[in-house]
């Protein structure tokens, strides 16, 4: 299952930087997106969400972009800290009724963030 | 900050065997998830569930699984002969309303041998 998808299984930035995680999803029938961070022995928490009647979410130091033409979404972290290296994972929701319950993910992204 | 408990956080069971994976959702929230990871794939659904019955469920959710909540606080997950690909780390999820953000449990790693 490809429909979403995180192209980058790493990223390594330093701290105060920003950090920058993409995804592309493929299903043109998404229209809800979020993004989790997953610590290990600890399950997903989410982060930020966005419809697709927005393109930009932001919330204290996490910002998400949404280009629907392209079918991209990323998460943009400033400034970075130390305690933001986790796993990143980029998921949709398609329209309407119990689908949006049914969350889709990417395979994530390891952030490390380096003091 | 409320949060979705899961228990036990981990289960070892032999093949062919029962098992039942329990999870306490957030008390007001009023709908249900099951997802699972295999080792280094993807999180995957499984099931949604609302007012008692199954919203939805993907093709891996077949008849040797089944959901319930059988009192008002808990929601199980019951796998009624496992086999060794059912080996995965099970997260239990709630949101208040349909559409909102996922909650999710710190899983339940299951071994099948």
């Amino acid at each position: 299952d490809q429909q979403v998808k995180q192209n980058s299984p790493s990223l390594s930035v330093q701290e105060g930087r920003i950090s920058i995680l993409n995804c592309d999803y493929t299903n043109s029938m998404f229209d809800y997106f979020l993004w989790y961070k997953k610590y290990p022995a600890e399950g997903p928490t989410f982060l930020i969400s966005i419809s697709s009647i927005k393109d930009k979410n932001e919330d204290g130091r996490f910002t998400v972009f949404l280009n629907k033409s392209a079918k991209h979404l990323s998460l943009h972290i400033v400034p970075s800290q130390p305690g933001d290296s986790a796993v990143y994972f980029c998921a949709a929701s398609g329209k309407g009724g119990t689908s949006y319950g049914k969350l889709t993910f990417g395979q994530g992204t390891i952030l490390t963030v380096h003091p | 900050e409320p949060e979705v408990t899961q228990t036990p956080s981990h289960q070892v069971t032999q093949m062919g065997q029962e098992v039942i994976l329990r999870c306490v959702p957030i008390s007001n929230h009023l709908y249900f998830y099951w997802y699972r990871q295999i080792l280094g794939q993807k999180v995957e659904f499984l099931v949604s569930f609302y007012n008692n019955e199954i919203s939805e469920k993907s093709e891996i959710f077949d008849d040797q699984f089944s959901v319930e909540r059988p009192d008002g606080s808990n929601f199980t997950l019951k796998i009624r002969s496992t086999k060794l690909e059912d080996s995965a780390m099970y997260f239990c999820a709630s949101s208040e309303q349909l559409g909102e953000k996922l909650f999710f449990g710190s899983g339940t790693q299951l071994s099948v041998l």
